[in-house]
């Protein structure tokens, strides 16, 4: 099974609307954490929002915000009030285990199109 | 401050040949690590430093893959007898501590030919 999984490999957002990113996620170990990067077409992954699997609240960064829902193993990336830069490519990514366990597992990401 | 940066940014090689790849992390961070990501993909894991030692470098492909920290700054991942397959972005990245949000370079665009 894939660890990590984005089922759309491509969206198309208006300017100025909310968008949904899907992902979900399988793993056993009760000790994880979830992350968000997005990658412009010069190639840089930028990070932006981490999720733990301990945490009791769903983590927010400004514009962004993640859906964690531990039961249906889903992590979700929601960016309100969309913008023209944010058009890039998004990737989910899961870290296994403990402290130590550096490992990213990436997803096979979800291209978003921001539309004037 | 500055960035990961990663040299070169683009490597044409032949077939059979060998290449190096360098990265230079954040002032500081003690953590690195190395990422394959080919076209329409996610990055693949290949291995992470802690200091100058590999902690887990279970993403190498096989033994033609090798990196080196030797202090525990600067990284080098060297690919021997290269092949066509080998080729991809080549992705470093650096954080602070472990646990931490892993922060990346630019990557290096290897082309075997």
């Amino acid at each position: 099974a894939q660890k990590i999984t984005q089922t759309q490999p491509g969206m198309f957002v208006q300017e100025k609307e909310a968008v949904t990113l899907d992902c979900t996620y399988d793993t056993s170990d009760p000790s994880y954490g979830l992350f968000w990067y997005k990658q412009p077409s010069s190639g840089e992954m930028i990070f932006l929002i981490y999720q733990g699997s301990y945490d009791q609240q769903n983590a927010t960064e400004g514009r962004y915000s993640l859906n964690f829902q531990k039961a249906r193993k889903s992590a979700n990336l929601v960016i309100s009030a969309s913008q023209l830069g944010d058009s890039a490519m998004y990737f989910c990514a899961m870290r296994e285990g403990g402290f130590g366990n550096e490992k990213l597992t990436f997803g096979t990401g979800t291209r978003l199109t921001i539309i004037p | 401050g500055a960035g990961v940066s990663q040299t070169p940014s683009n490597k044409v090689t032949e077939k059979g040949k060998y290449v190096e790849l360098r990265c230079d992390p954040i002032s500081g961070h003690t953590a690195l690590y190395w990422y394959r990501q080919s076209l329409g993909q996610g990055p693949e894991f290949l291995i992470y430093f802690q200091g100058t030692g590999a902690a887990d470098d279970s993403g190498l492909p096989n033994d033609r893959f090798f990196a080196v920290r030797p202090e525990g700054s600067v990284s080098t991942l060297k690919i021997q007898r290269t092949e066509r397959g080998d080729s991809a972005v080549y992705l470093c990245a650096s954080s602070p501590y472990l646990g931490n949000e892993q922060f990346f370079g630019p990557g290096t665009r290897l082309t075997v030919l």
